[in-house]
């Protein structure tokens, strides 16, 4: 049973455009979404977060979108840099001690 | 000044052999995590123990057994290792009344 369903599997972004990817949940319970970022050999790390009071959160050139009705987030990434090429997976907090990772979008941004 | 610890980096070992992965944080967090992330990198929870009480078994067989002998130190030992269990294993903690997690950077483990 996969309880948060993430989109695109693989993204390619010209340096300077927006990257967007999405994700879906589906237990109205969760009360944290974070988004995680992992380049190649390291451990995921927290990039921004919201909870389910808030429909914006912006930090720096990262926006995390919600929108609790339809069940969903983005990432939204703007100025796109060959930097930001890694792989991003979105995750929901379960309650308790449980977070609950999507299955992960690869970015590339080409130079 | 590494947040969050893991050891060994790369472990190769043999089917049926028995391996331990150590994972050790210094951020004072109370809750520490084992994830294990396959080939296609999914990422999925094996393990939540809070102040040493272990809170999540997410079904992982019995081969697999985490201990914590105190806040600050999560390690996994892992019997008659299979084919199946070649993966990276991700270690984690976080604070309280906080659901974002530091990780570390991983343990590749490959059983031949």
């Amino acid at each position: 049973q996969q309880q948060v369903k993430q989109s695109p599997q693989s993204l390619i972004v010209q340096k300077g455009g927006i990257s967007i990817i999405n994700c879906a949940y589906e237990n109205t319970a969760f009360d944290y979404f974070p988004w995680y970022q992992q380049f190649p050999g390291k451990g995921p790390a927290l990039l921004i977060a919201i909870r389910p009071d808030v429909s914006e959160k912006k930090e720096g050139r990262f926006t995390i979108s919600f929108n609790k009705s339809a069940k969903q987030f983005s990432l939204h990434i703007m100025d796109s840099q060959p930097g930001d090429s890694a792989t991003y997976f979105c995750a929901v907090h379960t309650g308790g001690f449980k977070t609950i990772f999507g299955a992960g979008t690869r970015l590339f941004v080409k130079a | 000044d590494t947040a969050v610890s893991q050891t060994p980096k790369y472990l190769v070992t043999q089917m049926g052999n028995d391996k331990s992965i150590k994972c050790e944080q210094n951020l004072g967090h109370d809750t520490m995590y084992w994830y294990k992330q396959d080939s296609k990198k999914f990422l999925k929870i094996m393990f939540s123990y809070n102040n040493k009480e272990l809170i999540i078994n997410e079904t992982v067989p019995n081969r697999f057994s985490p201990k914590s002998p105190d806040k600050a130190h999560l390690n996994l030992h892992i019997n008659s290792l299979e084919l199946g269990d070649s993966a990276v294993y991700f270690c984690a903690s976080s604070p309280p009344g906080d659901y974002g997690y530091t990780f570390g950077s991983g343990t590749r483990l490959t059983v031949v």
